[in-house]
């Protein structure tokens, strides 16, 4: 049984940068049909998709965050992680890290998620 | 960029069905999941693929999708369903996932 758990500070600073990780359990990071993804959730606002990776570096990132985000896999650890630069109030959000099921030639769905991890943006 | 287009808010009354829609530009041509997300928890997958439900989701819980339009429905609505649902396609168009602004179910 896949197990996703976000870790990193939750509180960043203004123009700083927020750093996550996402350790697996129960699942090889290595999998052929999957790719590792980070969504985030406002404060009472919807799901926005921020970006996702396969296990040779591949990604994918959602075009408003380009500039500011990195998403990168360590397969030894069993980890992915993601780096959001240059924050603002606006970036405050629940994190979560998910597993997304890919099947050749398209991106498809969300399996299984992370517990979520909540990152506020303050000085 | 690609838009799907959920109503805020639909109310049921327990033992009703509840339907939710899903509006999109052609989204017939797009495989729809939708999710479950209660108060306080991380969404959970309940039909991908426009219809199908992974293990452990209910019978109860369905969906279609054709021409600019998905829906998912409930049926025999319980208070547990109580909960926020979103749709979710990918854009191949622009390399992109894309989430639905969400719709509050309240079970009256």
């Amino acid at each position: 049984q896949l197990q996703l758990q976000e870790s990193g500070p939750g509180l960043v600073r203004p123009s700083e940068t927020l750093s996550l990780t996402c350790t697996l359990s129960g699942a090889s990071i290595r999998s052929d049909n999957y790719y590792w993804a980070w969504i985030r959730q406002p404060p009472g606002k919807g799901l926005e998709w921020i970006g996702h990776i396969y296990s040779s570096g591949h990604t994918y990132y959602k075009s408003s965050l380009m500039s500011r985000v990195t998403i990168s896999v360590d397969t030894s650890k069993t980890q992915f992680s993601l780096g959001l630069r240059s924050v603002t109030a606006a970036d405050a959000a629940v994190y979560y890290c998910a597993r997304l099921t890919y099947r050749g030639s398209s991106y498809d769905f969300f399996d299984s998620w992370g517990q979520g991890t909540l990152v506020t943006v303050s000085s | 960029s690609y838009v799907l287009t959920q109503p805020p808010s639909v109310s049921v009354a327990p033992g009703q069905t509840a339907t939710i829609t899903c509006g999109g530009n052609h989204i017939g041509s797009k495989s729809v999941h939708w999710y479950q997300q209660r108060p306080g928890q991380a969404p959970v997958l309940v039909v991908y693929d426009d219809s199908d439900r992974p293990s452990g989701i209910p019978q109860r819980f369905s969906g279609s999708n054709s021409e600019n339009t998905a829906t998912l429905t409930i049926n025999r609505v319980e208070a547990g369903d109580e909960a926020d649902y979103y749709c979710q396609v990918w854009d191949s168009n622009n390399d992109q996932v894309v989430f639905g602004g969400g719709t509050k179910l309240t079970v009256l």
